[in-house]
């Protein structure tokens, strides 16, 4: 159960788009339908913004997207603002009830 | 509004066993759902550690499954966690959450966090 790759930053300007990938196996991101994605701000706790691949939970704006591919998970943040720039981090299910998160992305508003 | 809170020694011996509890509230953990911990090594990434339901039934990452424990007590509405032969590399900010449906498929609230440093 490896953690799941993700690049360590990403960046963009106030109004633009950025999209972090979140790469794992056919036993986790590939085999099920179960990728979350968490934003967390300096010293505080992680906060759901997307769960099940693309679906956002109550409070989450629609500049929040989440897509997959194959092996490949994707969050894209539209109109970036400069409350977004925080760390990413992916997770997905790996069956039998076990979870693996990603390493993280700091993502910069330029 | 579910709330948990975490409690413990913000410092522990190396070789010793870390200890802490989630209390939580705005829900009774006797109606269902599983609830678990995860840790984040000061500067690094989340790391989740395990999961249990109210029955008991627990679910642990498997790097660590011989040195993690985590039970729960309905009765006073939470849960813990106990780590063993603890090392340097176990200091971090330690999350407890509400992991349901189980396996990282929706943490939807989390406790503020604890550090836990391991250091004699």
């Amino acid at each position: 159960q490896s953690a799941l790759t993700q690049p360590p930053s990403a960046s963009g300007s106030p109004g633009q788009s950025v999209t972090i990938s979140c790469t794992g196996t056919r036993s986790d991101v590939g085999g099920y339908n179960y990728v979350s994605w968490y934003q967390q701000h300096p010293g505080k706790a992680p906060k759901l913004m997307i769960y099940e691949v693309s679906k956002r939970p109550s409070g989450v704006p629609d500049r929040f997207s989440g897509s997959k591919s194959g092996n490949t998970a994707s969050l894209t943040v539209s109109g970036l603002q400069a409350e977004d720039e925080a760390d990413y981090y992916c997770s997905s299910y790996a069956g039998s009830n076990l979870g693996v998160f990603g390493g993280g992305t700091k993502l910069t508003v330029l | 509004q579910v709330q948990l809170q975490e409690s413990g020694p913000g410092l522990v011996k190396p070789s010793e066993t870390l200890s802490l509890t989630c209390a939580v509230s705005g829900y009774s953990i006797s109606s269902g759902y599983y609830w678990g911990w995860i840790r984040q090594p000061p500067g690094k990434g989340l790391e989740w550690l395990g999961t249990i339901y109210h029955s008991g039934s627990t679910y642990y990452n498997p790097s660590l499954k011989s040195r993690v424990t985590i039970s729960v007590d309905t009765s006073k509405n939470q849960f813990s966690l106990n780590l063993s032969s603890v090392t340097a590399a176990d200091t971090a900010v330690y999350y407890c959450a509400r992991d349901y449906p189980p396996g990282l498929k929706n943490v939807d609230y989390w406790g503020q966090g604890t550090l836990v440093t391991v250091s004699s």
